[in-house]
């Protein structure tokens, strides 16, 4: 069984300015994959980022970078450079190797970028 | 590349009856989810194909909902005899990267 945990409800960033939005998660697969989602008003989830269990690097995607310690259960979203578009929802997200890729979610962050 | 679509967008319907959502997934992918979101949570994962086989359904789908994936392209999501705690989203995804838009359900 899978599990994420957000642990922030919502979040302020001023515009040009980093955010670091948490997400813990448990598993008991050996291989598994973390992604993140930007889900703005209009419903649809677009995919931010992944990052596989045995990737030595953090994963990068322009202003996304993943901060991933494996030894703490951690995969944290780093925004760089916020801008007023990345005011959404964002979901931290895990698939199991035995899952069939499917996905088990956190609750989401709200995120709001002041000008 | 034209995107997983998915329809209606919104439907409103009373309580008691039925529903379908229909979701096309991108061409050449043969997996495909369905996972329903409600107001303020993350996506549950409902059911999966892997081509026309239904290979895994959760608890959280009832009797009352079935879907199917004939010559597994399209696949179609029913819901009978609605009820009021069937309102969400109903998302639709051919990858892990691939999401519609989503079909928002209101059950009066």
């Amino acid at each position: 069984a899978q599990k994420i945990t957000q642990t922030q409800p919502g979040m302020f960033v001023q515009e040009k300015e980093a955010v670091t939005l948490d997400c813990t998660y448990d598993t008991s697969d050996q291989s598994y994959g973390l992604f993140w989602y930007k889900q703005p008003s209009s419903g649809e989830m677009i995919f931010l980022i992944y990052q596989g269990s045995y990737d030595e690097q953090n994963a990068t995607e322009g202003r996304y970078s993943l901060n991933f310690q494996k030894a703490r259960k951690s995969a944290n979203l780093v925004i760089s450079a916020s801008q007023l578009g990345d005011s959404a929802m964002y979901f931290c997200a895990i698939a199991g190797g035995t899952s069939y890729g499917k996905l088990t979610f956190g609750q989401g962050t709200i995120l709001t970028v002041h000008p | 590349d034209t995107g997983v679509s998915q329809d209606p967008r919104h439907k409103i319907t009373k309580r008691g009856q039925n529903v379908t959502f229909r979701c096309d997934p991108i061409s050449e992918h043969n997996r495909l989810y369905w996972y329903r979101q409600t107001l303020g949570q993350g996506p549950e994962f409902l059911t999966y194909f892997q081509n026309e086989a239904q290979l895994e359904k959760s608890r959280l789908l009832s009797d009352r909902f079935s879907a199917e994936r004939p010559k597994g392209s399209f696949s179609t999501l029913e819901i009978q005899r609605t009820e009021q705690g069937d309102s969400a989203m109903y998302l639709c995804a051919s990858s892990r990267r691939s999401f519609g838009e989503g079909s928002r359900l209101t059950v009066l």
